[in-house]
């Protein structure tokens, strides 16, 4: 089975710049997370779908970062304009149900200088 | 509000000895699930093992086991005959039936040495 896709691994931009991540959940999993973590801590999360609608955006600062998961199945989340503490890693999980277990991808590092 | 705690930032042990790592939780809840993931290097979570709140039996995969104290909410993980790939950050994570969200402490890195 595949597991969760993410891409890119790396990202290096400056601030005020804008920038996008990619994830491709295991297949047939309705539900989808996007997680920050900063170097550090533990993950954070940013945002939660069940199939394409969202579930839960309360911790996402949405004057800066957007998601999207269109037709419920791959998501894209976009940082514009990108600041010095957006660094970090950002990981896409996903799960059947939501009430199960989730699956993480490798997630992007994300340097902002 | 949900929160998990974990009050070791680092343990090391040596190769092939057993270790714990702690987490504690607080929640309202009484329908949940808690889970240990394991991040090595390569950043990718992967998951070690899971409880449900509703069993009293603890949780065994392998060489990972679990001490769950419900009325405690304490929910720890013992490493058995620890290998060198154990060496890891460590995450306790909850998350309630009805939320859906992922609770994760701040980590626990475990090294295991030769």
């Amino acid at each position: 089975e595949a597991g969760v896709a993410q891409s890119p691994r790396y990202k290096i931009i400056e601030k005020r710049q804008s920038v996008a991540f990619w994830c491709n959940p295991i297949s047939g999993h309705a539900t989808l997370y996007w997680y920050q973590q900063i170097l550090g801590q533990g993950p954070k999360l940013l945002i939660q779908f069940q199939n394409n609608g969202v579930v839960d955006d309360s911790q996402l600062p949405k004057d800066r970062f957007s998601a999207e998961r269109l037709k419920g199945v791959d998501s894209t989340l976009k940082i514009q304009p990108a600041k010095l503490e957006d660094s970090a890693v950002y990981l896409c999980a996903s799960s059947i149900d939501g009430n199960t277990e989730a699956f993480f991808g490798q997630g992007t590092r994300l340097t902002v200088v | 509000a949900q929160t998990v705690t974990q009050s070791q930032p680092e343990m090391s042990v040596q190769e092939a000895e057993t270790v714990t790592l702690s987490c504690t939780y607080d929640t309202s809840e009484n329908n949940y699930y808690l889970f240990w993931y394991k991040q090595p290097p390569s950043r990718q979570m992967i998951l070690v093992i899971r409880q449900e709140a509703y069993k009293q039996q603890n949780a065994t995969e392998n060489r990972f086991s679990v001490n769950f104290q419900k009325a405690a909410k304490s929910f720890s993980l013992k490493i058995s005959d620890s290998q060198l790939g154990d060496t890891a950050m460590y995450f306790c994570a909850f998350m309630i039936d009805t939320g859906n969200q992922f609770y994760f402490g701040t980590g626990t890195s475990l090294t295991v040495i030769p």
